[in-house]
């Protein structure tokens, strides 16, 4: 089993519509969780951190569920500019081991 | 201010054959990374620094040479390259307090 999995997508929606992405993680000492955005063909670039308790930037809400070991991204009102593939990354032991998801790629329709 | 620079940006060569890609910081952050980035796989960590004359080895570290011998530059070398590292390797650095990370724009290499 891979250490974080994501849906590969594509998730193909409608501009305006709700769209949310999950990961699971297997190693349940993971520490810190993040969501990066890569464009195609330019590099990863970090959208949010993901915190224990949740949290919102803008159209974008990150949470996080330890018990279950996944966690999501919403993005709310979606945009064409939001095309991107989304990375999931999981830190294992507060050291610089930080594992990256395969991604899953979204495309927002006009 | 350029931040993270990547050289070459494409490269093409040949198996068996010596290559080494650069990175280069301008903002003295502590970590360095090299990263590959392969369909399916995702990014996975080659090697990483936590200063200068401090290496360590991450996923995947066999075929790949790295040293640090100043804060802002990363070489990673590649002593005989092979058909399975055609990649597209990614370098990327990190304040010591902080987890994001700070990605170049990445070299393509391909071996032939």
């Amino acid at each position: 089993r891979k250490e974080v999995e994501q849906d590969p997508g594509p998730f193909n929606v409608p501009e305006g519509a709700t769209v949310a992405f999950n990961c699971t993680y297997s190693n349940s000492a993971s520490q810190s969780f993040f969501w990066y955005r890569q464009d195609c063909r330019k590099e990863p670039k970090l959208l949010m951190s993901v915190y224990s308790s949740g949290n919102e930037d803008g159209r974008f809400t990150a949470q996080l569920n330890r018990a279950s070991q996944y966690i999501s991204l919403l993005i709310r009102d979606s945009k064409l500019s939001d095309s991107a593939t989304y990375l999931c990354v999981v830190n294992i032991d507060y050291g610089q081991n930080f594992v990256f998801g395969p991604g899953t790629r979204l495309s927002v329709l006009p | 201010d350029a931040g993270i620079t990547q050289s070459p940006r494409y490269k093409i060569t040949e198996t068996g054959r010596q290559v080494t890609l650069m990175c280069h910081q301008t903002w003295s952050h502590s970590y360095m990374f090299w990263y590959r980035q392969d369909l399916g796989h995702g990014l996975r960590l080659i090697y990483y620094s936590a200063a200068a004359d401090i290496t360590d080895k991450g996923e995947v570290p066999d075929g790949y040479v790295v040293s640090r011998s100043k804060t802002e530059n990363f070489p990673l070398t590649l002593e005989s390259a092979t058909r399975s590292q055609t990649s597209v390797y990614f370098c990327a650095t990190k304040f010591a307090g902080n987890n994001e990370q700070f990605f170049g724009p990445g070299t393509r290499l391909t071996v032939l």
